[in-house]
């Protein structure tokens, strides 16, 4: 069965510090992994996507890694802000020969507090 | 802001009513999606839309009716709907459907079924 894992559940961190969000899939073969931010009350925004190939992937202050071997991949935020407060999500899209796959794999999230 | 709206942002309906939740996305995209997002559960896919055709339905119950007049709107139609429906409601939209393409959310309806 596909699925995604997200940890820790919940996180609190001080501004200014760093951390690691972990995600864990079981999607075999995949063409994508993203990594979306959700504000309390909003939609998903989209942070990084990676294919299978990509190792990683930057977008300011958020750099994403991936290792399809073990099937891991983890969101690093630096110097974080009190607007980083957010849930974020992994998910994964599996890779079908057939044709498109409309169905993504989505984790629970990791509801991420900063906190002055 | 996204590029993708949704109206009313919150709703409260008795489970007799009828009501609609309208989408509109901005970036010129071919396909839109309906989702649900309940507490503690990730995202459900409920409704697929490519060029205006449903493409996708993810076994929603009939009390939920979708409506895609042309790309660029998305309506979910709602009646006789159970307490177990209060959710996020999330509308996306991508320039192609598939899960290669990136989706792009809208802020969301918030409902509650009283």
């Amino acid at each position: 069965k596909n699925q995604v894992e997200q940890s820790p559940q919940s996180l609190i961190i001080l501004e200014g510090k760093n951390c690691t969000l972990q995600c864990n899939y079981t999607v075999s073969p995949f063409s994508n992994l993203r990594w979306y931010k959700q504000d309390t009350g909003r939609g998903p925004v989209s942070l990084t996507i990676m294919t299978f190939s990509e190792n990683t992937k930057s977008n300011g202050r958020y750099t994403a890694t991936l290792d399809a071997d073990t099937k891991q991949s983890s969101l690093h935020i630096t110097a974080s802000q009190l607007s980083d407060s957010a849930s974020y999500i992994c998910v994964v899209s599996p890779f079908f020969n057939a044709g498109n796959n409309r169905k993504l794999i989505w984790g629970l999230g990791t509801s991420l507090a900063v906190n002055p | 802001e996204t590029g993708v709206t949704q109206t009313p942002r919150h709703l409260v309906m008795g489970m007799t009513n009828k009501k609609s939740l309208k989408c509109e996305q901005h970036l010129g995209h071919n396909a839109m999606y309906w989702y649900k997002q309940s507490a503690k559960k990730p995202l459900e896919l409920m409704f697929v839309y490519s060029l205006e055709e449903r493409v996708e339905n993810n076994s929603v119950p009939s009390r939920f009716s979708p409506e895609c007049p042309n790309s660029s709107h998305l309506f979910l139609h709602l009646h006789t709907l159970q307490p177990e429906d209060s959710a996020l409601y999330l509308c996306a939209s991508s320039q192609v459907a598939g899960g290669a393409y990136e989706q792009y959310f809208g802020p969301g309806t918030r409902l509650t079924v009283t």
